[in-house]
């Protein structure tokens, strides 16, 4: 079974300050994992994607993630925070032909 | 086509009523997935086709909820007898072959409201 936890409902940020969202995993398997971004009333949007390549992966807007085995952790993070960052993230994991397995979600508010 | 498609992208019904919501997968993806995304909830798997099977319908919130997949391509899904607790954005997402590491394209969702 696959499961991930994303530690932060809500996470607060200033313009130009360093983003930080936290993702833990649970996978039987060698896990594929993502994150996904939703924007208000917009469809999700794939951010980056891990499967079994480099452990740091570097995805679109300057966001990037670092795959940490020993930890069970994929977190997202970003040097510098921009207004148009504010939206809702999703950690998913997968593995295999499984499904996709998606966190409840961290919403970051980014205030000027 | 370039995207998933999905239509309605808004659909408001009477209780009782049933809807179909409608899928349009990027061609070529064997692999397509339906979840719901209720209000200020994370996604809920619902269904699974990998082609016009469904290895996986373990979603499915009750029987009134079905989906069926024709021709490897367009998927349906049929909610019968709406109830206000099925309003939520319905999302659809298709992949090549199914496998996670090739990942997964989301269409914009069919926004229901049951009334």
């Amino acid at each position: 079974a696959q499961s991930v936890t994303q530690l932060d409902s809500h996470v607060s940020v200033s313009e130009g300050t360093p983003v930080l969202l936290r993702c833990n995993y649970s996978s039987s398997y060698s896990p594929s994992l993502f994150w996904y971004v939703q924007h208000p009333n917009k469809g999700l949007q794939l951010l980056l994607k891990y499967t079994s390549a480099a452990t740091l992966v570097k995805g679109i807007n300057g966001f990037e993630a670092e795959f940490k085995k020993s930890e069970t952790s994929f977190h997202l993070t970003k040097p510098s925070a921009h207004m148009s960052d504010a939206a809702e993230y999703f950690c998913v994991v997968s593995a295999g032909f499984q499904k996709l397995v998606f966190g409840t979600g961290t919403r970051l508010l980014v205030s000027p | 086509g370039a995207g998933v498609s999905q239509s309605p992208s808004n659909k408001v019904t009477e209780k009782g009523k049933d809807v179909e919501l409608r899928c349009d997968p990027i061609s070529g993806h064997t692999a397509l997935y339906w979840y719901r995304q209720s209000l200020g909830q994370g996604l809920e798997f619902l269904i699974y086709f990998q082609g016009n099977s469904a290895p996986d319908k373990s979603g499915l919130p009750s029987d009134r909820f079905s989906a069926e997949r024709t021709g490897g391509s367009v998927s349906t899904l049929t909610i019968q007898r709406t109830q206000q607790e099925d309003s939520a954005v319905y999302l659809c997402a298709s992949s090549l072959e199914g496998l996670s590491s090739y990942g997964y394209t989301f269409g914009s969702g069919t926004r229901l409201t049951v009334v």
